[in-house]
C-alpha cells in the first residue's frame, strides 16, 4: 500500500519561514502534490512536483527527492492567514489522491 | 455558480434513513472523485469517476452507493450508515488542463449519523 507521514502540528512566527516535511512509501508514484485546508473550508491546491527538485510558486516553494522518499512544502515570509491544515499528496493512476496525515501549521504574532 | 458546489453543506440523519449527497462542477471538467474526512484522519478516497465511468472504487462498503448521470454531476447515496460514518464528505474534479497533481474541491457535506 502506500503512506504518507507528517508532523501533526508546526508553530512559527509572522515573517519567519517553516518547512513542512513528508516521507512516504509506495510502489509508483506520479508526483507529490501539496494542498492547504483552513478549518471547516476545502482544501485547495498549493504545488505539485513530478520530477526532483525544487518548485517555487510565490511565497510557497516545494522539493521532492524520490530517492529518498521526501518531500518538503516551504512558506516563506509567513502571515497569520497561513495558519491551517497542510496535507502532502501522491498522485496516481487515474489520476487519485492518496493524502499524508496533514499538519497543523499556527502561525503567531 | 462556479467552482464545484455541494448540497447539503450539513447532514444528520439516522442510521435507517437514506439520504443523498450531490456534487456539482462547472469546470467542464471529465473526473470527479469522493472523499471522506474524518477527525483526525488523512482524507481517505473513497470512488473515482472519469468519463462518467466508475474506475475505482477503494473498498468502500455498500451502503455507500455512487452515481454520475453525466459529467457535471456527481452523488453520493447513503443508506443504512452507522455512526462511524459521521464525517465531512468531500467531492473533487479534475480537468485536462492544469498541474497533474491538481483537483478542485468542494466545501463538503458533513455528515453525522445518530
Amino acid at each position: 500500500g502506500q503512506s504518507l507521514e507528517q508532523p501533526s502540528e508546526v508553530t512559527a512566527v509572522e515573517g519567519a519561514i517553516v518547512q513542512i516535511n513528508c516521507t512516504y512509501q509506495t510502489s509508483g508514484f506520479y508526483g507529490l502534490s501539496w494542498y492547504q485546508q483552513h478549518d471547516g473550508g476545502a482544501p485547495t491546491f498549493l504545488s505539485y512536483n513530478a520530477l526532483d527538485g525544487l518548485e517555487e510558486t510565490g511565497r510557497f516553494s516545494s522539493f521532492l527527492s524520490r530517492s529518498d522518499s521526501y518531500g518538503y512544502l516551504l512558506l516563506q515570509e509567513l502571515q497569520m492567514k497561513d495558519s491551517a491544515s497542510y496535507f502532502c499528496a501522491l498522485g496516481g493512476a487515474t489520476n487519485k489522491l492518496i493524502f499524508g496525515t496533514g499538519t497543523l501549521l499556527a502561525v503567531q504574532p | 455558480e462556479t467552482g464545484v458546489t455541494q448540497t447539503p453543506r450539513h447532514l444528520v440523519m439516522g442510521m435507517t434513513n437514506k439520504k443523498s449527497l450531490k456534487c456539482e462542477q462547472h469546470l467542464g471538467h471529465n473526473a470527479m472523485y469522493w472523499y471522506k474526512q474524518s477527525a483526525k484522519k488523512p482524507l481517505e478516497l473513497m470512488f473515482v469517476y472519469s468519463l462518467e465511468e466508475r474506475v475505482e472504487n477503494n473498498s468502500v462498503p455498500s451502503r455507500f452507493s455512487p452515481e454520475c448521470p453525466n459529467s457535471s454531476h456527481l452523488f453520493l447515496h447513503l443508506h443504512t450508515l452507522q455512526p462511524e460514518d459521521s464525517a465531512l464528505y468531500l467531492c473533487a474534479s479534475r480537468g485536462t488542463g492544469g498541474s497533474d497533481g491538481e483537483q478542485f474541491f468542494g466545501p463538503g457535506t458533513r455528515l453525522t449519523v445518530l
